[in-house]
Order: C-alpha cells, then structure tokens, then sequence
C-alpha cells in the first residue's frame, strides 16, 4: 500500500515567521493530497486539499504545492500566528479512496 | 461539525470484554470510516463502509468489526478488548470518492482498556 512520511515531527516558530511541513508518498497513482489540523483534544479539521492537476493552491496564509515527479508535497503557512499551533497531518490518496496518513508534526508558533 | 457525533466519548473498560463505539451521521454521506489514533502513527484505517451492509477492511482491521445497517450508523466493534486497543477512535464520512473527496471527522472516543 501507500506510505507517507511527514517531517518535521515536531517544529517551533516565531509568531510572524513562515513554517513549511513537508510530506513524500510511494505510490505514483496517488492523486489528492488533504492536509488536516488537530488542535489538542480535538477533530482532525481539513485546512486545505490538493488535486494532482494542479501544482500549487493558496488560501490566505495556507498553501499547498505538489511535485508529482519528486513525490512529495508541502504545506505553508506564512504570517503565523499562536492560534497555527496544533498537529498538522498531510495524507494521500488515490480518487479519494482509502486515505493514508503521515505521523503528524506538531507546529507551536511562539509569541 | 454537528453533523458527525460519536457515542460514548470516553470509556474504560476492562480486558476482554465487548466494546462497541457509535458514529452517527445526518451528512447522508455514502462513505464512513473508523481510524484508531495513536502517538507516532497518525491516523490509521479500522474499516470503512460504502454503503449500507457494505464494508471492507483498512490496514489495522484485526480484532475489529464493523457495521452499518442504516446510512447514518456506523458501528465499530471489539469483541474482546486487549490493552493494544487502548486508543483515540475517530470517525469519518466523505460523500463519495469520485464525487467530494473530502473526509470530514467526528468529535472522536478516548477508549481505555485496562
């Protein structure tokens, strides 16, 4: 099956810095990538997707890019705040069929 | 949010008994999952459903059952719960591949098996 690796596990920003998350996946049929926030004690809460067709999508602060040939995608948040501080999880998937997930990375941004 | 809910939200219980989890949803997803969360794996697929009295396995099925016997029920299942099952349990619905991709979890289940 797939497999998707996630690093950093664990990453501290300065509040206004930008933090990059970066994910690879094995499997090329692999074709959209969500990317999850988990606040403490809480629901994993989609922030932002990505299709194959496309290499990069932004939403305010968050953007995703994807390189298919390298296998691997990104999530960027520009401008962060305190409230940013959570597990963020990327996962791949293939026609939105079974997800797989990486371990997550834990983001704090420090005010 | 209010759409997907799971029922107990936290439960000990004791090794070897029966345990069932409830996710209940009013989204009328066709698509339902169980994920079991854990420290340094994410989240990892029990089971899933793609429509009533339909289900398959996911890649940590063993000692898991499921069922679904209406559209908005998915029920999990422990027949004989061992301390390795002491987990964070998530559901999730997703309107149907091909369709929405999106998968969109409940509040979750902090079970303990002592």
């Amino acid at each position: 099956g797939e497999n998707v690796e996630q690093h950093p596990s664990t990453l501290s920003v300065q509040e206004g810095d930008s933090a990059v998350i970066k994910c690879t996946y094995s499997d090329s049929a692999s074709n959209y990538f969500p990317w999850y926030k988990q606040e403490l004690g809480k629901r994993p809460q989609l922030i932002i997707d990505i299709r194959s067709n496309v290499g990069e999508k932004k939403d305010q602060r968050i953007a995703v890019t994807l390189n298919k040939t390298a296998k691997h995608f990104s999530l960027h948040i520009t401008e962060t705040q305190p409230e940013d501080s959570a597990v963020y999880f990327c996962a791949a998937s293939i026609l939105g069929n079974q997800f797989y997930f990486g371990t997550g990375t834990s983001l704090t941004v420090i005010p | 949010d209010a759409g997907i809910t799971q029922s107990p939200r936290h439960k000990v219980t004791e090794t070897g008994t029966p345990v069932t989890l409830r996710c209940h949803q009013t989204e009328n997803h066709r698509y339902m999952y169980w994920y079991r969360q854990d420290p340094g794996h994410g989240l990892r697929l029990i089971h899933y459903s793609y429509g009533v009295k339909d289900t398959d396995k996911g890649e940590v099925s063993d000692g898991y059952s499921v069922s679904r016997s209406k559209t908005e029920d998915f029920l999990l299942t422990l027949e004989s719960a061992t301390s390795s099952q002491t987990s964070v349990y998530f559901c999730a619905t997703q309107d149907g591949p091909g369709q929405r991709y999106e998968q969109y979890f409940g509040p979750g289940t902090r079970l303990t098996v002592t």
